[in-house]
């Protein structure tokens, strides 16, 4: 299994540009989970999805932000428009139902630079 | 509310010698506690976790963890340290038997000199 597969693996964008991030999770699990990393913060959970479809977005900073899964192998996180206070690494996880020995499998993230 | 607490953003250790990272949670139900490690460039890996089963949670690459109710701690060992255990660690919790919502300390990173 190739994993969790996250692009690109770095984007350096100017503020005011739109950002999409991709994910496709591994084949079979039903959750899909998108955590944001900085130094200041940690890792925040932002949303997560079941069989496609959004439970919780409570973690999304602001309307700037949205996710979305079309289908059970893909997913995207879009900020539009972008600022420099968004630079952070986004992570993308997922797993299955029941959880498994193994929890939580996460990508290797996505590094975004808005200047 | 359930959260966790890293004593210690940085922490360093001679080869060889024992590692003590520390976690103390706060939860409003049993927990479900977790350990992961993150390498440069990498995603989280799971470490172990705790399930309310055994409270001494044995993980991979020679760590463990004791869940201490009384303490409301749950502080990763490992006895002797390898070059290759520098890391970031977390500590996380859940609240939830499907580990729906996971929340992340705020790290600790790992410094092992040769």
């Amino acid at each position: 299994d190739a994993g969790v597969i996250q692009s690109p693996r770095h984007e350096v964008t100017e503020m005011g540009q739109e950002v999409t991030l991709r994910c496709k999770p591994i084949s079979g699990h039903d959750y899909l989970f998108w955590y944001r990393q900085t130094m200041m913060r940690g890792l925040e959970l932002l949303i997560y999805f079941n069989n496609n479809v959004p439970i919780d977005d409570s973690g999304m900073p602001e309307d700037r932000f949205s996710a979305k899964m079309p289908n059970a192998s893909f997913s995207t996180l879009k900020i539009q428009p972008s600022e420099p206070r968004d630079s952070a690494v986004y992570f993308c996880a997922s797993r299955p139902t029941p959880p498994g020995l193994h929890g939580y499998t996460f990508g290797s993230g996505t590094r975004l630079t808005v200047v | 509310a359930q959260s966790v607490t890293q004593l210690g953003s940085h922490v360093s250790v001679s080869e060889g010698a024992l590692v003590l990272l520390r976690c103390n949670y706060s939860s409003s139900v049993p927990p479900y506690l977790f350990w992961y490690v993150q390498y440069p460039n990498q995603g989280l890996q799971l470490l172990l976790k705790y399930t309310s089963a055994a409270t001494l949670v044995k993980g991979i690459n020679g760590f463990e963890a004791e869940f201490k109710k009384s303490e409301t701690s749950f502080h990763l060992t490992k006895p002797s340290a390898h070059m290759s255990d520098a890391a970031e660690y977390f500590c996380a919790v859940s609240n939830s038997g499907g580990y729906q919502k996971v929340t992340f300390g705020i790290g600790t990173k790992l410094q092992v000199i040769p």
